[in-house]
């Protein structure tokens, strides 16, 4: 069956700190990625895809980056986090059909 | 104008009630819409997913479609104190889903 998994759970980081929040993918190959934030009582906004290996397409201009660096890894990383970093970060693959998409637990950064 | 439309709620109602949570949309090339239901601090989970008109219907959960309209709507049966949760429709575009903004329902036991 298809999982996938998140971490971490939670984070608190300072301003100006790095980030790094990991997503695997098991049970399916070359699926679609994507990185999501839910900011408090919002909706979801979605901040990177990833079609293949090393493809990364950017919604939102701010001071994230992704990287794929194997097939069902995504990587969202920041050099340095600002006070608007802080979110509820989910990530998310295709399933078999390539509409449906399936939601991570989610990672709580607080930037303090 | 966004592209999908929802209600933010919250919407309040009393265990055993029928719940009508709805979208529209602008783009009539939409025709495939799923709803996701997401509990405070998890991720969303896919409850249900329909294709062009009709209704779809799943234990006590129907999924109807009116493209004439452009008008998605989940209906829930015999509502819960564990429906209360956040329901999102959505729409593919492209390699992409469009979310609505998400309607917070809450079941009084």
């Amino acid at each position: 069956s298809q999982t996938i998994h998140q971490w971490p759970a939670t984070l608190v980081q300072p301003v100006g700190s790095p980030l790094s929040l990991e997503c695997t993918v098991e049970g399916t190959s070359n699926p679609n990625l994507y990185w999501y934030r839910q900011a408090a009582g919002r909706g979801l906004q979605l901040l990177f895809y990833s079609v293949g290996i090393g493809q990364i397409s950017s919604e939102v201009p701010q001071n994230l980056s992704a990287s794929r660096p194997q097939d069902r890894q995504f990587i969202l990383s920041s050099k340095k986090l600002l006070l608007s970093d802080s979110g509820f970060y989910l990530c998310a693959f295709t399933g078999t059909s390539s509409y449906e998409q399936y939601f991570g637990p989610g990672t709580r950064l607080t930037v303090t | 104008q966004k592209e999908v439309e929802q209600d933010p709620g919250p919407l309040s109602v009393p265990e055993g009630a029928i719940v009508s949570l709805n979208c529209t949309y602008s783009n009539s090339a939409f025709q495939y819409f799923m709803w996701y239901r997401q509990y405070s601090r998890k991720g969303p989970e896919l409850l249900m997913y329909t294709y062009s008109s009709g209704n779809k219907e799943d234990g006590r959960f129907t999924a109807q479609v009116d493209k004439s309209s452009k008008y998605i709507s989940l209906f829930i049966r015999d509502s819960q104190p564990s429906d209360s949760a956040t329901y999102l429709c959505a729409t593919p575009y492209g390699n992409k889903l469009v979310f609505g903004a998400g309607t917070i329902l809450r079941v009084k036991s």
